[in-house]
């Protein structure tokens, strides 16, 4: 499967947007872009995933650059509750599904 | 419609004995799969199951560890003579089809 590039961290104030970049240079044409989350001692929760058009969700939206090299997952309001660990992941329509982490970026909301 | 269900969501075994986690899938999902995070590390995909198949084990360890998924009742992954190393978070997703998954709290696994 492609990789994937996130920034280690990013920090944000409450009530402000948050932009978290990924690069997947690599990526096929078959491969979604998923983004999980994960906050402290729970397990992952699903976020959005998209293909070639950017997207758009309660929780949040996904912008794909058009060349699809990299994307932007995009929180519109940070709240407390944001805080935790985002995946960004390339799913490959051969790969039954299973989901390869990286590190991720761990995002820090300030009140 | 209930989450995704695991228990034990602690469990303690001393080195040598056999762990057993199980996972309830979401009502209607028949696909499962479990992953492993070492303390400090990221998630890892061990295997995937369809009811009473195992259709990907290439992030299972050789030894020791064993999936299954029966036509009735909950995933199991079971560990056999546990090692300290097994200790680790185990977290059970589940999907309906080859789409998002939906993850259960996990269990903690400590060897002592």
């Amino acid at each position: 499967d492609a990789k994937t590039t996130q920034p280690n961290s990013m920090e944000s104030n409450e009530e402000e947007p948050v932009h978290l970049p990924c690069n997947h240079s690599t990526i096929s044409g078959t491969d979604y872009i998923h983004w999980y989350r994960q906050l402290p001692s729970q397990g992952p929760e699903y976020v959005i995933h998209g293909l070639t058009s950017n997207v758009n969700n309660r929780m949040a939206s996904l912008a794909i650059a058009e060349d699809r090299k990299s994307s932007t997952l995009i929180l519109h309001r940070a709240t407390l509750r944001d805080a935790a660990v985002y995946y960004c992941i390339l799913r490959g329509a051969d790969s039954w599904g299973k989901l390869q982490f990286g590190a991720g970026t761990q995002v820090v909301v300030t009140p | 419609n209930a989450g995704v269900m695991q228990n034990p969501r602690h469990l303690v075994r001393r080195r040598g004995q056999e762990a057993r986690l199980r996972c309830s899938p979401m009502k209607g999902h028949s696909h499962v799969y479990w992953y492993r995070q070492l303390p400090e590390e990221g998630l890892k995909f061990m295997v995937y199951l369809q009811k009473e198949n195992i259709i990907d084990e290439s992030g299972m360890p050789k030894e020791r560890f064993s999936a299954e998924f029966p036509k009735e009742g909950p995933s199991i992954l079971r560990i056999q003579q546990v090692v300290r190393g097994d200790s680790a978070a185990y977290f059970c997703a589940s999907s309906p089809a080859l789409n998002e998954q939906f993850f259960g709290p996990g269990t903690r696994l400590t060897v002592l």
